[in-house]
């Protein structure tokens, strides 16, 4: 069973803190990495995605990727009221256009 | 900035009807995807379509389920016979040809009663 594993949380930190959000997976042959935000109710929002191991940024958000520890993590800067959501860990495994695997999300909560 | 679309946003029905939900993907983009979310649980793949035909789908994807490119903006996914257990969030999504990228649409809540 190819799996991505999220802590569920609920992760609470104060506005202004850095929120750090992991994932590992078990697929060694995982290509992409992505991470979606999802409000309550809401469809998946596409945050970000990586596919080479190391830091990507962009804006407040960074994903951070380590192939060989089978680890992605997320790290949102500044973090506001408004990026109170779960974020959803996805892999693409097969390759370009193939299925995405979702983890169960971690809830964050940016309290004021 | 485009879009997917998606109708119903809510549908509800009785066990062993046929639902249709329908989705109309990003202009120009080339991949489709359902995805179902059960209440609580993850995200799960249902089928990928491609040029016209099924490129990959999952165990959840059974005989009951179908999908069609009716014409050139639409793709719907049919239940055939509705079960309880498929009360969920439909997810469509769409990717285009030289991306990675899936974006969702808002979904259609699907209640079974």
């Amino acid at each position: 069973q190819k799996e991505v594993e999220q802590n569920s949380g609920p992760l609470s930190v104060p506005e202004g803190a850095i929120a750090s959000l992991n994932c590992t997976y078990s697929d060694r042959g995982s290509q992409s990495f992505f991470w979606y935000r999802q409000y309550s109710g809401k469809s998946p929002e596409l945050i970000m995605f990586i596919y080479s191991n190391g830091d990507k940024e962009d804006g407040r958000f960074t994903a951070q990727l380590n192939k060989a520890s089978q680890y992605v993590s997320l790290l949102i800067r500044d973090s506001q009221p408004s990026d109170s959501a779960t974020y959803l860990c996805a892999v693409n495994i097969a390759g370009t256009a193939s299925k995405l695997t979702f983890g169960t999300g971690t809830r964050l909560q940016v309290t004021l | 900035e485009p879009e997917v679309t998606q109708t119903p946003s809510h549908q509800v029905t009785q066990m062993g009807q046929e639902v249709i939900l329908r989705c109309v993907p990003i202009s120009n983009h080339l991949y489709f995807y359902w995805y179902r979310q059960i209440l609580g649980q993850k995200v799960e793949f249902l089928v990928s379509f491609y040029n016209n035909e099924i490129s990959e789908k999952s165990e959840i994807f059974d005989d009951q389920f179908s999908v069609e490119r009716p014409d050139g903006s639409n793709f719907t996914l049919k239940i055939r016979s509705t079960k309880l257990e498929d009360s969920a969030m439909y997810f469509c999504a769409s990717m285009s040809g030289g991306a990675n990228e899936q974006f969702f649409g808002p979904g259609t809540r699907l209640t079974v009663l």
